[in-house]
């Protein structure tokens, strides 16, 4: 299963982008990357995915490295509401419910 | 249309007895995914069911069960309640091999 590497924690201001770094040197060809986010005390929630190419969509846009070793999920413009902690899984097409989440980034936005 | 329901919400056991947790599923969706959260080991992966059958399975001992019914509900079981096992529990539905749309999960605290 691939592994994934991410800043325990990052800060940002209102109104300004945030780029949410995500390592995963050891993923498979077939593996897709997703991002999840978890607000306080919700469960967590689905923000976007890629394969090989660039992803957009109203939350976030998702850049990936032309290598796959490594990916960013970006805020455009970072809200309150965008403080949580954001999760990059590889997901495997095939049998991907067995997941490693790790623990994530905490991201604290202020304002 | 409604979101996936976890009861109960908050539960005190103490160390030896069982638990049954319960998990409802979005309308349509055919599998349900249990995960549980600490704040050490983040989320871990419990089991998946589909279609009332166990697809995957996490590195969890044979103290956590689950089982899924015809109408898609699922529960899952700890027995022998240890003090290790107080943690927030997560269930996620989805189609198939899609998106996850988690509940708030279940409280556990191990007395």
């Amino acid at each position: 299963d691939a592994k994934t590497t991410q800043p325990n924690s990052m800060e940002s201001n209102e109104e300004e982008p945030v780029h949410l770094p995500c390592n995963h040197s050891t993923i498979s060809g077939t593996d897709y990357i997703h991002w999840y986010r978890q607000l306080p005390s919700q469960g967590p929630e689905y923000v976007i995915h890629g394969l090989t190419s660039n992803v957009n969509n109203r939350m976030a846009s998702l850049a990936i490295a032309e290598d796959r070793k490594s990916s960013t999920l970006i805020l455009h413009r970072a809200t309150l509401r965008d403080a949580a902690v954001y999760y990059c899984i590889p997901q495997n097409a095939g049998n991907n419910r067995k997941l490693i989440w790790g623990l994530g980034t905490s991201l604290a936005v202020n304002p | 249309k409604a979101g996936v329901t976890q009861t109960p919400r908050y539960l005190i056991k103490t160390r030896g007895q069982q638990v049954t947790l319960s998990c409802s599923p979005i309308s349509g969706h055919r599998s349900v995914s249990w995960y549980q959260q600490t704040p050490g080991q983040g989320l871990q992966f419990l089991f998946e069911y589909f279609s009332e059958t166990q697809r995957n399975k996490g590195n969890f001992p044979g103290r956590f069960s689950g089982r899924q019914f015809s109408n898609s509900r699922s529960e899952m079981n700890v027995s022998t309640l240890e003090l290790g096992d107080s943690a927030l529990y997560l269930c996620a539905s989805s189609l198939d091999t899609g998106e996850l749309f988690f509940g708030e999960g279940s409280r556990l605290t191990v007395l």
